[in-house]
């Protein structure tokens, strides 16, 4: 069946470093490919989202594109702050619901 | 307003309670879903849910049951409640279940402890 694989973390960063989370995924057809975010004691956000292989999807300065080759869809930005810290999640859509990565928990310090 | 909305948003019992958790979503969306977060914030689908048809993961134990009064709420009841049921569980809604399209809006979640 299909499958989400996460980088696995915990990721501590400085304040203005650089940000990858690594997410690859198998599946047998095309699907839509997402990354939530959950800040603690919260629900979960879409951060963003690509529906076809070489689209973008970018939001507060993070960005993913969706890469068939190497099915992969990994988490970029470019210079971090406090405010991101939280569990990031990649994801993709099947016919009946998300498909989960395990997470990745981001903590940047200041 | 608050797109999707689940209640209680904690709920501690004891071991063998029946209980029920509501969701409710006011954006006109026609697919309902239950999720499952763990203590190692591992997220499993356990229901999907339209006016059509109900989709059951198949590892969720039959003590749990989605109810849908109407189209805007899916609530989740929960017999015989075991310690292994204790987690976060989210309510989720989407356009078009079985488009591959429409990212799925969450509620907050409700954690339920089973003592």
């Amino acid at each position: 069946g299909d499958s989400v694989t996460q980088m696995e973390g915990p990721v501590t960063l400085s304040e203005e470093a650089f940000l990858t989370i690594n997410c690859t995924y198998t599946a047998t057809g095309y699907p839509s490919l997402f990354w939530y975010v959950q800040y603690p004691g919260e629900g979960l956000q879409l951060l963003l989202k690509a529906t076809k292989a070489d689209d973008k999807g970018s939001n507060k300065g993070f960005e993913a594109t969706y890469r068939k080759e190497t099915t992969s869809f990994h988490l970029e930005k470019g210079s971090v702050q406090v405010s991101d810290s939280a569990v990031y999640f990649c994801a993709l859509s099947e016919w009946y619901g998300m498909r989960f990565g395990a997470g990745t928990r981001l903590t940047v310090k200041p | 307003d608050t797109a999707v909305s689940q209640t209680p948003k904690y709920l501690v019992t004891q071991m063998g309670n029946d209980k029920s958790i509501k969701c409710e979503q006011n954006l006109g969306h026609d697919t309902m879903y239950w999720y499952k977060q763990d203590s190692k914030k591992f997220l499993k689908i356990m229901f999907s849910y339209n006016n059509k048809e109900l989709i059951i993961n198949e590892t969720v134990p039959n003590r749990f049951s989605p109810k849908s009064p109407d189209k805007a709420h899916l609530n989740l009841h929960i017999n015989s409640l075991e310690l292994g049921d204790s987690a976060v569980y989210f309510c989720a809604s989407s356009l078009q279940g079985g488009s591959s399209y429409n990212e799925q809006f969450f509620g907050p979640g409700t954690r339920l402890t089973v003592l």
